[in-house]
Parts: C-alpha cells; sequence; structure tokens
C-alpha cells in the first residue's frame, strides 16, 4: 500500500510564525506536490517536485517556499504566516513519465488555522 | 474558460438511483483524465481513470469520455449511502500535474 504520511492533522499558528508542513511518501516516488483546498476553490497546486533539490511553481506559489533534500521528503514553508494561508494543505505524489497514466496518491492532510 | 469545471451543484439522489457527474475541460490536447472520490474530512483517493473515448466499467462506475466535445462524466449505478462524497474531476497537464476541477458533492438518501 502507497503511504503518503504529513507531519500534522491540526496545526495552529500565530501570524508572522515560520511554519513547516512535511510531507513522506514511501513509494520511491519522484513527483511530490503541495495542494491547498478551500471551499468553493477546489485543489490549488503550491508547489510540486520531479526530484530531489528540483521544484516548479504551482499555480499559487505566492508566501510559500518549498525544499526536497531526499526523494520520500518534501517540505512546504510559510515565511511569515498570514491569515489568509488558513486553509486544508494536501500533500500528494506519484510516478514521474509514466505516459498517460499519472495517478497521485494523497497524505491525509494537514489543516492550518493562523490566527 | 477554466481548465476543468464542473458546475453542477450538490446532487441528491435516493439509493439504489444512478447517480450522474459531468466534467468540463479547456485543453483538446488533454489524453488523461481522473475521477477522484473524496469523503468530508478525509483526501482524495482516485477510484476511475480513463484515456480512451468511450466507456469504462470498474464495478458500478462508469467513466465516458468524449474528446470531440470535450467532457468526461461519470455514472455511479445503484448508488449506495457509502457512495455519499464529492467526486473530484482531474484533467493531466504537462509535467505529470494534474488540474482539479472544484467538485460535485453527492448525498444518496436512503
Amino acid at each position: 500500500d502507497v503511504k503518503v504520511t504529513q507531519s500534522s492533522r491540526y496545526l495552529v499558528k500565530r501570524t508572522g510564525e515560520k511554519v513547516f508542513l512535511e510531507c513522506v511518501q514511501d513509494m520511491d516516488h519522484e513527483n511530490m506536490f503541495w495542494y491547498r483546498q478551500d471551499p468553493g476553490l477546489g485543489l490549488r497546486l503550491i508547489y510540486f517536485s520531479y526530484d530531489v533539490k528540483m521544484k516548479e511553481k504551482g499555480d499559487i506559489p505566492e508566501g510559500y517556499s518549498v525544499s526536497r533534500e531526499k526523494k520520500e521528503r518534501f517540505s512546504l514553508i510559510l515565511e511569515s504566516a498570514s491569515t489568509n494561508q488558513t486553509s486544508m494543505y494536501l500533500c500528494a505524489s506519484g510516478y514521474r513519465d509514466r505516459a498517460a497514466y499519472n495517478e497521485q496518491f494523497f497524505g491525509p492532510g494537514t489543516r492550518l488555522t493562523v490566527l | 474558460q477554466k481548465e476543468v469545471e464542473q458546475n453542477s451543484g450538490p446532487l441528491s439522489v435516493p439509493e439504489g438511483a444512478i447517480a450522474s457527474l459531468n466534467c468540463t475541460y479547456s485543453d483538446r490536447g488533454s489524453q488523461s483524465f481522473f475521477w477522484y472520490r473524496q469523503y468530508s474530512g478525509k483526501s482524495p483517493e482516485l477510484i476511475m481513470f480513463i484515456y480512451s473515448n468511450g466507456d469504462k466499467e470498474d464495478g458500478r462506475f462508469t467513466a465516458q469520455l468524449n474528446k470531440a466535445s470535450q467532457y468526461v462524466s461519470l455514472l455511479i449505478r445503484d448508488s449506495q449511502p457509502s457512495d455519499s462524497a464529492t467526486y473530484l474531476c482531474a484533467v493531466k497537464r504537462g509535467n505529470n500535474r494534474l488540474a482539479f476541477g472544484k467538485g460535485n458533492q453527492v448525498v444518496v438518501i436512503p
């Protein structure tokens, strides 16, 4: 069974704090993704990585950065948390270059509240 | 035009009926399409993948793809209360990324 784990299920932070969200997968996937999910807006891609130390901006990268030092681990960093970053954060992973089929496996999510 | 659109509001269906969900996409070159199911408070899980025009059946689920009209649909036959969830349509983009629709909530009424 593919397993994608996230460091916290619930997190409460204060405005201006630096926040780290960590994701670990055990399937040797090349690709890893960070999304946020908000009511009425759906799943939006923040950043993704297709290899160690490689990253690409998604649709809404502003206010976020990422780090991928090891293949199995992908971190999302909020340098200075703001209230509009209150959201559900979902990590996903998947194989690279599987032609048409590109299933992404999701972690359980972290519900972040910024006060 | 949004990349992936799921326009229908919440769908209520009686138990045993067919639930029908639709999704349209803007990129005519898209080739791979996915349906994810997301229970309340849980993360999305893949239930169907379709690549070729036509129908693909898996148990009570049928995905239908029409590339000429740029839509993909999901039918849930013999709907069960356990099918109550939000269904997300996704389309493969470049670099192995997926573009997701906003989702459609399905409520199966016993």
